[in-house]
C-alpha cells in the first residue's frame, strides 16, 4: 500500500524566510503529485502538480515554486514567505479513477 | 457560481440519526466524484468515490449521485461522535484531471 510522509509536520517561520516542504512516497512508483494549501476557513487549493521527475505544473501564480527531484519525492519552496502563505500544505498522490490520497500535511504559520 | 458548493454548517444531528448531506456542482462535464472526510487539525481521507447515477453504498455511508440535477449527496446512517468532522465534496473530469474541492460541511453529532 502506498504511505505518504511530509516533514516537518508543523513550522513556524518569520516573514521574508525561506521554505521548504517535502513529501515522499513509498509503496508505488511514478506517481502522479500534488501540493494543496488549506488556509483557515477555507478550502483546498490546488498549487501544483507533477506527473514525473522534473515536471511541474502550476495551478496558481505566486512566491512558491515546487520541484521533483526523484521520482518519489516533491518539494514546495518559497525564497521570501509572506504573511499569506500561512496554512496547511498537503501533498497528495493520485490513483486510479482520479482518487487522490493525502499525506498527514504541514502546517505553517508566517509571523 | 463556484465550481462545488456545499452548505459550511455546522450540521448538527442527535447521535443514531441519519446526517444528510449535500453537494451541487457547476461543470456538467465533471465524471467522477468524492467525499472526504477531515477531523479538526488533520488530512482530508477518502471516504466514498461514485462514478454512475444512482447510489453506492459502503457500511453506514451511502453516496447518492443525480448527474441531471448537478448533485451529490452523503448519507450517514446511524451517526456517532466520531461521525463529527468536516466533510468535503470534490469532483474531476476524469482521466487525469485535477480534483475541486468544496469547502466542506462541517457535521456535529450530539450525544
Amino acid at each position: 500500500s502506498q504511505t505518504i510522509h511530509q516533514w516537518p509536520a508543523t513550522l513556524v517561520q518569520p516573514v521574508g524566510s525561506p521554505l521548504s516542504l517535502e513529501c515522499t512516497v513509498e509503496g508505488t512508483s511514478n506517481p502522479n503529485l500534488y501540493w494543496y494549501r488549506q488556509a483557515a476557513g477555507r478550502g483546498l487549493q490546488l498549487l501544483f502538480y507533477s506527473v514525473g521527475i522534473g515536471q511541474i505544473s502550476s495551478e496558481v501564480p505566486q512566491n512558491l515554486s515546487a520541484s521533483r527531484p526523484q521520482d518519489r519525492q516533491f518539494i514546495l519552496s518559497s525564497k521570501k514567505l509572506l504573511l499569506s502563505d500561512s496554512g496547511f500544505y498537503l501533498c497528495a498522490i493520485g490513483a486510479s479513477y482520479n482518487e487522490q490520497f493525502f499525506g498527514p500535511g504541514t502546517r505553517l504559520t508566517v509571523l | 457560481q463556484k465550481e462545488v458548493e456545499q452548505n459550511s454548517g455546522p450540521l448538527s444531528v442527535p447521535e443514531g440519526a441519519i446526517a444528510s448531506l449535500n453537494c451541487t456542482y457547476s461543470d456538467r462535464g465533471s465524471q467522477s466524484f468524492f467525499w472526504y472526510r477531515q477531523y479538526s487539525g488533520k488530512s482530508p481521507e477518502l471516504i466514498m468515490s461514485i462514478y454512475s447515477n444512482g447510489d453506492k453504498e459502503d457500511g453506514r455511508f451511502t453516496a447518492q449521485l443525480n448527474k441531471a440535477s448537478q448533485y451529490v449527496s452523503l448519507l450517514i446512517r446511524d451517526s456517532q461522535p466520531s461521525d463529527s468532522a468536516t466533510y468535503l465534496c470534490a469532483l474531476s473530469k476524469g482521466g487525469y484531471q485535477k480534483v475541486t474541492f468544496g469547502t466542506g460541511t462541517k457535521l456535529q453529532v450530539i450525544p
